[in-house]
Order: C-alpha cells, then structure tokens, then sequence
C-alpha cells in the first residue's frame, strides 16, 4: 500500500530537548515536505526537498533543521524546541506525473 | 510571494450545492489544487486544475479561471461526511513545484 508514515503520532516535551520526527514514504517520489498546521492559518510549509541531498526553506523554517539522505526518508529535526513549536506537523510526498501531495497521518507536538 | 484568500466558513444543508471560492496572487501560476482535511485526520487530495474550465469528479467538480486568479471548488449533492476543512493550493513553475496552501474553508453541513 502506498503510504507517507511519520513517527511519533503524538509527543509531549519541554523546551531545550532535541527531537526527531521521522518520516518515510514507500512510492519512490523526489519531491518531500514538512508542514506545520497551526488554528486559522493553513498548512504552512517548513522545509522541502526536491531530492536526495536537495534540501530549501519554506515559509516558516526558523527553528527547524531538516535532512535528506536517502529518496525515502525526510526527518525534521528541532535542535531546540520552544512552546511556540507546539503544532501539528505533516510530512508529504509529491506525486510529479500529478502534483499530488500525499500526507502522513500528522505528529501533534506539544512543547512545554 | 505568493497569497491566497477563501472564506473561513460555509455552512450548507444535506442535500444542496455548496461553492468555496479561492483567489490568489502568485507569480509563475502552474496549477491549483483542492484538498479535504477531516478533524484530526490528514489532507487528502480531491482536484487539480492546470488550464481554464470545469474539472469533474463524482459529486464534486472544480473550476479554474487564469485570467482571474480564482477558482472554485463545487460539491453537490452535500452529504454530512463532507463537513470538513477544505483546502485551496497553487503550484508555481520556477520554485519548489511544492505547494502552497491556503487557510482553508471550514465547511459545515446541517441535517
């Protein structure tokens, strides 16, 4: 089955504390990005990657690292969360034979 | 940059029609695309529109004018599974060919 999978689905933790969210994608696309949903404002894009160790800002990348090291895998890393990181975070790959996204199940953060 | 303006709610009864606008300014205009987001569930794609004119799928059918800067997303025959968040998105040629996402309508079907 074709699929976006992020991990983990939920995560509580206190500022300063490093964290991963991993993201994977099982179709074989270049095109990968990390968005943040916050109440009222959309879905706001953070960083994506056009292909393996292709990486570029979105609108909002303050705070945010990202990396591309293999086609399948695009985790977002916060160095340092802060409370204003607390949102739920998609990742999603492109399909470009239709320029559609196809999007993980989503990561609520919530940092303290 | 790149903006896009929907209304921030529609509500509509079972069984009627039901039209979410999106306007927007973008330079290199490649495409738009509509996306449905359930509460807590993630966007999943619905239209895409390239080139000028009505695109139709099943109960919804979406519309693209290019001169305008506007489309429209239609869903008829409204039933209450489609109360959700819906998303208007463009695609530019000479970026990132990702997505840019608007607000999003919520939409509220009454019985």
């Amino acid at each position: 089955e074709a699929q976006v999978t992020q991990n983990p689905r939920y995560l509580i933790t206190v500022t300063g504390k490093k964290l991963t969210v991993t993201c994977s994608q099982n179709m074989n696309h270049e095109y990968m990005s990390w968005y943040r949903q916050d109440p009222g404002l959309g879905l706001r894009q953070i960083y994506y990657s056009m292909n393996v160790e292709v990486t570029d800002k979105g609108d909002v990348p303050e705070g945010y690292k990202v990396s591309r090291k293999e086609k399948r895998n695009f985790p977002l890393i916060l160095e340092s969360p802060s409370p204003n990181q607390t949102s739920l975070y998609f990742c999603a790959s492109q399909d470009p034979s239709t320029d559609t996204q196809y999007f993980g199940p989503g990561t609520r953060l919530t940092v303290l | 940059g790149q903006s896009l303006e929907q209304p921030s709610e529609v509500t509509a009864v079972e069984g009627a029609i039901v039209q979410i606008n999106c306007t927007y300014q973008t330079s290199g205009f490649y495409g738009l695309s509509w996306y449905q987001q359930h509460d807590g569930g993630a966007p999943t794609f619905l239209s895409y529109n390239a080139l000028d004119g009505l695109e139709e799928t099943g109960r919804f059918s979406s519309f693209l004018s290019r001169s305008d800067s506007y489309g429209y997303l239609l869903l008829q025959e409204l039933q209450m599974k489609d109360s959700a968040s819906y998303f208007c998105a463009v695609l530019t040629s000479g970026g990132s060919y990702i997505p840019t996402f608007g607000r999003g309508t919520s939409l509220i079907v009454h019985p």
